[in-house]
């Protein structure tokens, strides 16, 4: 069956560190990947999104990058991070087919920035 | 914009009655979703229908969707302590990727 394995849970990291959370996702090929950030009590903003290796598609101009170095893995990373990049992370995959199914989340990462 | 809209955006029900929610969307779709969200978690897909379904059930959970009216609703029977989570639809709308777009959620807390 497939699975999807995103961490850190939480972080907390200072202003102008790096960050890098890694989503990974088994039992499939070929998924299509996405970053999800949510605001508290708010839905969910498409951060970024990959079809395939080393190719990511940026929905919203960001202090934050994405790559996929391996087809199952989805790396969300940032160079220094502002207070802004506060929030909860989510990774999800879905098949490259869209068919009966949904797309299947991660757990999330709580990221606080101090 | 495509995105849903959920009505309403909170919702306390006592166990055992029902919780209705609705969604509202604006461009022709070709599925609509409704995911669940455990307070700091992950998101878990519950259901999809299709733009030529007019209702679908899953346990307790029923599904109704009005392509002419670009609307849906949750029913979720007789709600139990559990069920209090937050409620999202998304619709799917074209081809490609980048074709999910979520609505704003409902909360709904069941009390027991």
């Amino acid at each position: 069956s497939q699975t999807i394995h995103q961490w850190p849970a939480t972080l907390v990291q200072p202003v102008g560190s790096p960050l890098s959370l890694e989503c990974t996702v088994e039992g499939t090929s070929n998924p299509n990947l996405y970053w999800y950030r949510q605001a508290a009590g708010r839905g969910l903003q498409l951060l970024f999104y990959s079809v395939g290796i080393g190719q990511i598609s940026s929905e919203v101009p960001q202090n934050l990058s994405a790559s996929r170095p391996q087809d199952r893995q989805f790396i969300l990373s940032s160079k220094k991070l502002l207070l802004s990049d506060s929030g909860f992370y989510l990774c999800a995959w879905s098949p490259t087919q869209q068919g009966s199914g949904g797309y299947t989340f991660g757990s999330g990462t709580r990221l606080t920035v101090v | 914009s495509q995105q849903g809209e959920e009505d309403p955006q909170a919702l306390s029900i006592q166990e055992g009655e029902n919780a209705t929610m609705n969604c509202s969307y604006k461009t022709s779709i070709n599925n609509l979703q409704w995911y669940r969200q455990n307070s700091g978690r992950g998101l878990v897909h519950l259901i999809l229908i299709r733009s030529n379904e007019r209702e679908k059930h899953s346990g307790r959970l029923r599904v109704t969707l009005d392509t002419s009216k670009k609307s849906s609703s949750l029913l979720i029977t007789a709600s139990r302590a559990a069920d209090t989570a937050s409620y999202f639809c998304a619709t799917v709308s074209g081809t490609g990727a980048n074709n999910l777009f979520f609505g704003t959620g409902t909360r709904l807390t069941v009390i027991p």
